[in-house]
Protein backbone atom coordinates (compact mmCIF):
# COMPACT_ATOMS: atom_id res chain seq x y z
CA UNK A 1 0.00 0.00 0.00
CA UNK A 2 1.96 2.85 -1.34
CA UNK A 3 -0.57 5.45 -0.42
CA UNK A 4 -0.63 8.53 -2.99
CA UNK A 5 2.39 8.84 -5.23
CA UNK A 6 3.86 11.67 -7.59
CA UNK A 7 6.30 11.35 -10.43
CA UNK A 8 8.18 12.86 -11.21
CA UNK A 9 9.83 14.20 -7.38
CA UNK A 10 11.77 16.76 -9.07
CA UNK A 11 11.90 19.02 -12.74
CA UNK A 12 13.33 21.97 -14.01
CA UNK A 13 11.96 23.75 -17.61
CA UNK A 14 12.52 26.92 -19.82
CA UNK A 15 9.74 29.20 -20.05
CA UNK A 16 7.29 28.01 -22.70
CA UNK A 17 8.30 24.35 -21.98
CA UNK A 18 5.08 21.66 -21.49
CA UNK A 19 5.22 18.71 -18.69
CA UNK A 20 2.50 16.45 -17.24
CA UNK A 21 2.97 15.39 -13.34
CA UNK A 22 1.22 12.27 -12.09
CA UNK A 23 -0.44 11.22 -9.50
CA UNK A 24 -1.07 7.59 -8.25
CA UNK A 25 -3.50 6.56 -5.85
CA UNK A 26 -3.81 3.03 -4.25
CA UNK A 27 -6.62 4.21 -1.98
CA UNK A 28 -9.89 3.70 -4.11
CA UNK A 29 -10.46 7.18 -2.90
CA UNK A 30 -13.08 9.00 -4.99
CA UNK A 31 -11.82 12.93 -5.09
CA UNK A 32 -7.92 13.71 -5.74
CA UNK A 33 -6.29 17.05 -5.28
CA UNK A 34 -3.82 19.35 -6.71
CA UNK A 35 -2.31 22.19 -4.43
CA UNK A 36 0.62 24.46 -4.67
CA UNK A 37 2.73 25.47 -2.15
CA UNK A 38 5.39 28.53 -2.61
CA UNK A 39 7.75 29.45 0.05
CA UNK A 40 6.69 30.08 3.10
CA UNK A 41 2.84 29.96 2.74
CA UNK A 42 0.35 27.65 3.17
CA UNK A 43 -1.50 25.26 0.10
CA UNK A 44 -3.40 26.60 -2.41
CA UNK A 45 -5.47 23.90 -4.26
CA UNK A 46 -5.66 24.31 -7.97
CA UNK A 47 -8.13 21.73 -9.46
CA UNK A 48 -9.65 18.86 -7.72
CA UNK A 49 -11.66 15.55 -8.91
CA UNK A 50 -14.92 14.63 -7.04
CA UNK A 51 -15.04 11.03 -9.35
CA UNK A 52 -13.36 9.37 -12.71
CA UNK A 53 -13.78 11.66 -15.51
CA UNK A 54 -14.78 15.00 -13.74
CA UNK A 55 -12.60 17.79 -12.61
CA UNK A 56 -13.74 21.09 -11.46
CA UNK A 57 -11.19 24.14 -10.45
CA UNK A 58 -9.83 25.18 -7.59
CA UNK A 59 -8.18 29.08 -5.90
CA UNK A 60 -5.48 29.32 -8.30
CA UNK A 61 -6.54 27.31 -11.53
CA UNK A 62 -5.03 29.24 -14.66
CA UNK A 63 -2.29 28.21 -16.34
CA UNK A 64 -2.76 24.46 -15.54
CA UNK A 65 -5.08 21.64 -16.97
CA UNK A 66 -6.02 18.52 -15.48
CA UNK A 67 -7.30 15.29 -16.04
CA UNK A 68 -8.90 12.00 -14.80
CA UNK A 69 -9.37 9.39 -17.23
CA UNK A 70 -8.90 6.87 -14.47
CA UNK A 71 -10.04 6.65 -10.64
CA UNK A 72 -6.40 5.99 -8.88
CA UNK A 73 -4.69 8.74 -11.11
CA UNK A 74 -5.30 12.25 -11.87
CA UNK A 75 -2.59 13.87 -14.13
CA UNK A 76 -1.83 17.92 -13.71
CA UNK A 77 -0.60 19.36 -16.95
CA UNK A 78 1.41 22.84 -17.69
CA UNK A 79 1.01 23.65 -21.34
CA UNK A 80 3.67 26.56 -21.41
CA UNK A 81 5.37 26.85 -17.76
CA UNK A 82 6.04 29.98 -16.63
CA UNK A 83 8.24 31.77 -14.01
CA UNK A 84 5.41 32.09 -11.58
CA UNK A 85 5.01 28.09 -11.54
CA UNK A 86 7.94 27.70 -9.79
CA UNK A 87 6.54 25.77 -7.16
CA UNK A 88 6.23 22.57 -4.72
CA UNK A 89 3.22 20.51 -6.22
CA UNK A 90 1.02 18.39 -3.48
CA UNK A 91 -1.16 15.91 -5.28
CA UNK A 92 -3.96 14.16 -2.24
CA UNK A 93 -6.42 12.37 -1.95
CA UNK A 94 -9.99 11.13 -0.05
CA UNK A 95 -12.58 8.68 0.64
CA UNK A 96 -15.66 10.74 -0.11
CA UNK A 97 -16.71 14.54 0.61
CA UNK A 98 -19.82 15.29 2.29
CA UNK A 99 -19.16 13.98 5.56
CA UNK A 100 -18.15 15.63 8.57
CA UNK A 101 -14.74 13.96 8.29
CA UNK A 102 -12.80 12.95 5.68
CA UNK A 103 -9.08 12.80 5.96
CA UNK A 104 -6.89 14.20 2.76
CA UNK A 105 -3.56 11.90 2.52
CA UNK A 106 -1.05 13.73 0.48
CA UNK A 107 1.57 12.73 -1.41
CA UNK A 108 5.65 13.69 -1.12
CA UNK A 109 5.38 16.67 -3.84
CA UNK A 110 6.95 17.59 -7.03
CA UNK A 111 10.00 20.63 -7.23
CA UNK A 112 9.03 22.33 -9.73
CA UNK A 113 11.29 25.17 -11.11
CA UNK A 114 10.81 26.76 -14.54
CA UNK A 115 13.77 29.11 -15.81
CA UNK B 1 -14.82 28.29 5.70
CA UNK B 2 -13.71 30.40 8.51
CA UNK B 3 -10.57 32.28 8.80
CA UNK B 4 -7.74 31.06 11.77
CA UNK B 5 -5.19 32.76 13.06
CA UNK B 6 -2.23 31.23 14.28
CA UNK B 7 1.30 32.25 16.10
CA UNK B 8 4.24 32.21 13.29
CA UNK B 9 6.83 29.80 15.48
CA UNK B 10 6.96 28.50 18.80
CA UNK B 11 9.90 26.67 20.08
CA UNK B 12 9.87 23.79 22.77
CA UNK B 13 12.25 21.46 24.48
CA UNK B 14 12.72 18.14 23.52
CA UNK B 15 10.42 15.49 26.19
CA UNK B 16 8.71 18.43 27.04
CA UNK B 17 4.58 19.32 26.15
CA UNK B 18 4.13 21.51 23.55
CA UNK B 19 0.57 23.76 23.11
CA UNK B 20 -0.22 25.14 19.93
CA UNK B 21 -2.84 27.62 20.11
CA UNK B 22 -5.47 28.65 17.26
CA UNK B 23 -8.03 31.43 17.25
CA UNK B 24 -11.15 30.97 15.17
CA UNK B 25 -13.44 33.88 16.46
CA UNK B 26 -15.71 33.74 13.31
CA UNK B 27 -15.87 29.73 13.68
CA UNK B 28 -19.66 28.41 12.85
CA UNK B 29 -21.88 25.72 15.01
CA UNK B 30 -20.67 23.80 12.18
CA UNK B 31 -17.36 23.84 11.37
CA UNK B 32 -14.76 21.25 12.21
CA UNK B 33 -11.78 21.91 13.89
CA UNK B 34 -8.95 20.10 11.82
CA UNK B 35 -4.87 20.01 12.50
CA UNK B 36 -2.32 18.79 9.89
CA UNK B 37 1.10 18.85 10.03
CA UNK B 38 3.81 19.31 7.79
CA UNK B 39 7.48 17.81 7.92
CA UNK B 40 10.06 19.55 6.16
CA UNK B 41 10.39 18.27 2.61
CA UNK B 42 7.60 15.90 3.05
CA UNK B 43 3.08 16.93 2.23
CA UNK B 44 0.96 17.28 5.16
CA UNK B 45 -0.68 14.99 7.39
CA UNK B 46 -3.44 14.42 9.07
CA UNK B 47 -3.44 14.45 13.31
CA UNK B 48 -6.50 15.35 14.71
CA UNK B 49 -10.11 16.97 14.67
CA UNK B 50 -12.47 17.80 16.78
CA UNK B 51 -16.28 19.60 16.88
CA UNK B 52 -16.82 20.50 20.36
CA UNK B 53 -15.86 17.81 23.16
CA UNK B 54 -11.76 17.68 23.78
CA UNK B 55 -10.37 14.87 21.50
CA UNK B 56 -6.90 12.57 22.45
CA UNK B 57 -5.79 10.05 19.87
CA UNK B 58 -1.72 8.31 19.44
CA UNK B 59 -0.65 11.68 17.94
CA UNK B 60 -1.95 14.34 20.24
CA UNK B 61 -4.74 15.81 22.24
CA UNK B 62 -6.78 18.81 20.93
CA UNK B 63 -8.51 21.08 23.65
CA UNK B 64 -11.42 23.24 22.86
CA UNK B 65 -12.96 25.95 24.12
CA UNK B 66 -16.35 26.22 25.52
CA UNK B 67 -17.42 29.15 23.28
CA UNK B 68 -15.35 27.22 20.54
CA UNK B 69 -13.47 30.65 19.43
CA UNK B 70 -9.96 28.91 20.02
CA UNK B 71 -8.37 25.58 20.41
CA UNK B 72 -5.03 24.17 21.42
CA UNK B 73 -3.07 20.96 19.83
CA UNK B 74 -1.32 20.05 22.58
CA UNK B 75 1.78 17.80 21.78
CA UNK B 76 2.95 15.95 25.27
CA UNK B 77 6.32 15.06 24.92
CA UNK B 78 7.92 16.51 21.70
CA UNK B 79 10.49 14.66 20.04
CA UNK B 80 12.74 15.97 17.23
CA UNK B 81 10.65 14.65 14.58
CA UNK B 82 8.03 16.73 15.99
CA UNK B 83 9.08 19.55 14.19
CA UNK B 84 7.08 20.52 11.26
CA UNK B 85 4.36 23.67 10.52
CA UNK B 86 1.47 22.51 12.19
CA UNK B 87 -1.96 23.87 10.50
CA UNK B 88 -4.92 25.00 12.39
CA UNK B 89 -7.90 24.40 9.89
CA UNK B 90 -11.89 24.91 9.87
CA UNK B 91 -14.06 22.68 7.90
CA UNK B 92 -17.83 23.11 7.21
CA UNK B 93 -19.04 19.57 6.16
CA UNK B 94 -22.24 21.06 4.39
CA UNK B 95 -22.79 20.99 1.83
CA UNK B 96 -22.86 17.68 1.38
CA UNK B 97 -21.77 16.27 -2.26
CA UNK B 98 -19.03 18.59 -3.07
CA UNK B 99 -15.37 18.61 -2.98
CA UNK B 100 -13.81 19.09 0.64
CA UNK B 101 -10.56 20.94 0.14
CA UNK B 102 -8.25 22.20 2.84
CA UNK B 103 -7.71 25.54 3.03
CA UNK B 104 -4.17 26.53 4.53
CA UNK B 105 -3.16 29.46 5.88
CA UNK B 106 0.65 30.18 6.94
CA UNK B 107 0.96 27.65 10.20
CA UNK B 108 2.61 27.72 13.06
CA UNK B 109 6.34 26.45 12.84
CA UNK B 110 7.76 24.29 15.74
CA UNK B 111 11.05 24.29 16.46
CA UNK B 112 11.91 21.51 19.23
CA UNK B 113 15.43 21.96 20.54
CA UNK B 114 17.17 19.12 22.02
Amino acid sequence: NAGVTQTPKFRVLKTGQSMTLLCAQDMNHEYMYWYRQDPGMGLRLIHYSVGEGTTAKGEVPDGYNVSRLKKQNFLLGLESAAPSQTSVYFCASSSQAGVPYNEQFFGPGTRLTVL
Amino acid sequence: DAKTTQPNSMESNEEEPVHLPCNHSTISGTDYIHWYRQLPSQGPEYVIHGLTSNVNNRMASLAIAEDRKSSTLILHRATLRDAAVYYCILRDPLPSGSARQLTFGSGTQLTVLP
